[in-house]
């Protein structure tokens, strides 16, 4: 495809399920970044892969988030028994390389009951 | 602790006017930096950006400077137009735009009133 895309768009659950959010970064990006908008702030950093590897996990809010990125392209981000405070849009990027801009998708929209 | 402060949730401007959009940080260390404009249900999409070696960059309508000595930027957008309402966020990063994540301010509402 011609930008980053995410699924699902929107996803409702209820407290203490697990959720997978999936990003489909720009064809050729080897770097790819999760942040997450929560409701009147800005972007947080969650994470940041070079390739298949997560040199940068120091924005990850606990234990309960973990993320993967296989055959450098497709990642998932995870977060087990979900709280409500986990609710927020969370956002994938991409960019060509370390350093350069970075696309971001429109974003997984989660609401957790 | 914010290191990067956009502290106008929103601004409103006319049509064919300048828009001034403030940004402020508090990471010395931090040393490119960038803006991001971002419409309803959609991911933000890059606008311009400026590394620490200078004071100004322009592109076209769009216009970001550099106060380093007060760790200030602001873009400034000259004629508005109707389609620059949307939510701008000033990013900033170390290490020459690279490596992790950039921080991101909270964002200003630009209101582009006819």
């Amino acid at each position: 495809g011609a930008g980053v895309s995410q699924s699902p768009s929107n996803k409702v659950t209820e407290k203490g399920k697990d959720v997978e959010l999936r990003c489909d970064p720009i064809s050729g990006h080897t770097a790819l970044y999760w942040y997450r908008q929560s409701l009147g702030q800005g972007l947080e950093f969650l994470i940041y892969f070079q390739g298949n590897s997560a040199p940068d996990k120091s924005g990850l809010p606990s234990d309960r988030f973990s993320a993967e990125r296989t055959g450098g392209s497709v990642s998932t981000l995870t977060i087990q028994r979900t709280q409500q405070e986990d609710s927020a849009v969370y956002l994938c990027a991409s960019s060509l390389a370390r350093g350069s801009e970075q696309f971001f998708g429109p974003g997984t929209r989660l609401t957790v009951l | 602790d914010q290191q990067v402060k956009q502290n106008s949730p929103s601004l409103s401007v006319q049509e064919g006017r300048i828009s001034i959009l403030n940004c402020d940080y508090t990471n010395s260390m931090f040393d490119y930096f960038l803006w991001y404009k971002k419409y309803p249900a959609e991911g933000p999409t890059f606008l311009i950006s400026i590394s620490s070696i200078k004071d100004k960059n322009e592109d076209g309508r769009f216009t970001v400077f550099l106060n380093k000595s007060a760790k200030h930027l602001s873009l400034h957008i000259v004629p508005s137009q109707p389609g620059d309402s949307a939510v701008y966020f000033c990013a900033a990063s170390e290490a020459g735009g690279g490596a992790d994540g950039l921080t991101f301010g909270k964002g200003t509402h630009l209101i582009i009133q006819p």
